[in-house]
Order: C-alpha cells, then sequence, then structure tokens
C-alpha cells in the first residue's frame, strides 16, 4: 500500500464551487503539506503543518484552507474555485527538518 | 532563501553517464543540498542529500566543492526510464524549500 495517499485522483468542477481534496499517510510523519504544480513549472507551496495544532500559510495560500484532522490526515479546501487554481496538487509528508518529502500520486484538478 | 540556478533540459543516450550541475552561490552554512526526480504526473521523488563533499547511494552520486557553491548529480549508465525531470533544492527547513522549474533530462536510446 501506498505510503501517502490523496482522494480524488481527478475531479473536474465548476467555478463558484467549494472541493475538498484529501490526503493520508501512513509514515506516522508530524509534518504534511500541500503543493501545486502547474504546466512546465515546479511545485509551490500552499500551506503546512508541523503538528495537528500546527497550521501554516506557504507561498500561495490565497484562496485556499486546510484542516489538519489527525496526525495522518490534511485536507485542502477551495472555497470557491476558480480556473486558475486548475492544477496538479501534491500531498507530502516528512519526519522532521530537512527531512526526506515523500509525496502522493497528486490531484489532477480542473475548474471549468 | 538560497536560490538555485541549473540548465533548463539535458540530453543523452542509454549508457552513457549524465552530470547535472546546480548552482546556489548563496548558500547558508546549516543548508543541506537535496535532489529530486519527478516523472510527468507523479509526485517529486527523494534521490540524494548532501552537505559536502560527495556522497552516493545505489541511484546515483552527488558531488560538493569546498565552496559548496555549487552541486553536481551524477546519474550512471542512465536508462530510458531515467527520463524525468531533477530538481536541486537547497535549505533545512522544508517549508523553505523551493522547487524551480529543474532539469529536463531526455534519454534516447
Amino acid at each position: 500500500d501506498a505510503d501517502v495517499t490523496q482522494t480524488p485522483r481527478n475531479r473536474i468542477t465548476k467555478t463558484g464551487k467549494r472541493i475538498m481534496l484529501e490526503c493520508s499517510q501512513t509514515k506516522g510523519h508530524d509534518r504534511m503539506y500541500w503543493y501545486r504544480q502547474d504546466p512546465g513549472l515546479g511545485l509551490r507551496l500552499i500551506y503546512y503543518s508541523f503538528d495537528v495544532k500546527d497550521i501554516n500559510k506557504g507561498e500561495i495560500s490565497d484562496g485556499y484552507s486546510v484542516s489538519r484532522q489527525a496526525q495522518a490526515k490534511f485536507s485542502l479546501s477551495l472555497e470557491s474555485a476558480i480556473p486558475n487554481q486548475t492544477a496538479l496538487y501534491f500531498c507530502a509528508t516528512s519526519a522532521g527538518a530537512g527531512g526526506e518529502q515523500y509525496f502522493g500520486p497528486g490531484t489532477r484538478l480542473t475548474v471549468t | 532563501l538560497a536560490k538555485t540556478t541549473q540548465p533548463i533540459s539535458m540530453d543523452s543516450y542509454e549508457g552513457q553517464e549524465v552530470n547535472i550541475t546546480c548552482s546556489h552561490n548563496n548558500i547558508a552554512t546549516n543548508d543541506y543540498i537535496t535532489w529530486y526526480q519527478q516523472f510527468p504526473s507523479q509526485g517529486p521523488r527523494f534521490i540524494i542529500q548532501g552537505y559536502k563533499t560527495k556522497v552516493t547511494n545505489e541511484v546515483a552520486s552527488l558531488f560538493i566543492p569546498a565552496d559548496r557553491k555549487s552541486s553536481t548529480l551524477s546519474l550512471p549508465r542512465v536508462s530510458l526510464s531515467d527520463t524525468a525531470v531533477y530538481y536541486c533544492l537547497v535549505g533545512v527547513e522544508t517549508d523553505k524549500l523551493i522547487f524551480g522549474t529543474g532539469t529536463r533530462l531526455q534519454v534516447f536510446p
């Protein structure tokens, strides 16, 4: 079984809809991250969490919110989706500072 | 934040050694250098990490000169399956790491 799972894997939604992307991990890591990747570009950090009670904004948090329901679960929400949020979204975990990040398979989100 | 510069793309043939160099002139004393590999529509995968001199694992080698202002990822005897984007990251705290556009390696038969 995969260490980091994301659901859904693909999603098409309309402008203005609320959507939630979910991430679960079995690594036992405290740190979890959400990134987005646009075609031909690198990953950009949206939000990160160092433990259940800790949530931090990343480089591009506007238009997104997150929830850390448990050590193993970290959800990303788009309250009112817009077309320029069409992207590939990755969840990742790590054990600590400077540690290797383990990425999920990604969620391809299309906002029409 | 330590900025990195890598070639946008590189081509190679199967069986050759590939060296991808990353420049990071303003690397801080505590920063580590980490390389990730990403296949299309997949999440990045950790390849190797180092602080100074040379690090080798079953996949690659990482060469870091004494001034640490650059690093070179070396992939021995590449195969078609090594076609991917390779990212060089410099830093300590994961939230401070920047994935640039990476180096797109194309391996030909």
